[in-house]
């Protein structure tokens, strides 16, 4: 297994089109994370899964904002209606069962909203 | 919620010693994490701490003070390619997984 990876890594769209951006963890992770980075800040929390289950969303994340993780494994995020504050670096994290501390982030996916 | 406050810029000399410090206030408490972050690339971990104390590993080691809601990362002979983006993130005691992290101090090193 090489890491956590996404696709696309790049995304250019026009305003108010829907993306979607895909995450494979590392193999046996049950932990999932996505988080959004804008150019001089830290990882924004968008929202959590373990196994399936979505168990936390930011309140940051309005309803243009879905995630998915249907079979615990892979997990989908898509933006709904696009707008420009919605360019950013979408990373995915995803973390062991046991000995969870350590969170190995994904390459990325970034998005330009034009 | 929680407030994690660090330096936006430090500069270093290679061959030197650099140390960022990373102050947080939380409702509770659950560990601490370092990553570094190269431009253009996903963070990587570098430590956790959960006790107070220091923990060292090779040239980084990173201390925590609960007591007074501080950490600080320190590097040892600087590395031109320990210039990075470093990211303090802290987990509160609610029960969570998930680290907030901070806005992260950009090190130059320089000859």
């Amino acid at each position: 297994d090489t890491g956590v990876s996404q696709d696309p890594r790049h995304k250019i769209t026009k305003r108010g089109q829907n993306v979607t951006f895909r995450c494979d963890p590392i193999s046996e992770h049950n932990r999932l994370y996505w988080y959004r980075q804008t150019l001089g800040q830290g990882p924004e929390f968008l929202t959590y899964f373990q196994n399936e289950a979505q168990l936390e969303k930011s309140r940051l994340l309005s309803d243009r904002f879905s995630a998915e993780r249907p079979k615990g494994s892979f997990s989908t995020l898509e933006i709904q209606r696009t707008e420009q504050g919605d360019s950013a670096m979408y990373l995915c994290a995803s973390s062991p069962r046991t000995g969870g501390n350590e969170q190995f982030f994904g390459p990325g996916t970034r998005l330009t909203v034009l | 919620g929680q407030n994690i406050d660090q330096p936006t810029e430090m500069t270093a000399t290679e061959g030197a010693i650099v140390q960022i410090n990373c102050t947080y206030q939380t409702s509770g408490f659950n560990g601490l994490f370092w990553y570094q972050q190269h431009a253009g690339e996903a963070p990587t971990f570098l430590s956790y701490n959960v006790l107070d104390g220091l923990e060292e590993k090779g040239r980084f080691s990173s201390f925590l003070s609960r007591s007074k809601g501080y950490s600080y990362l320190l590097l040892k002979e600087l590395q031109m390619k320990d210039s990075a983006s470093y990211l303090c993130a802290v987990r509160d005691k609610r029960g969570s997984y998930i680290p907030t992290f901070g806005r992260g101090t950009s090190l130059i090193v320089h000859p």
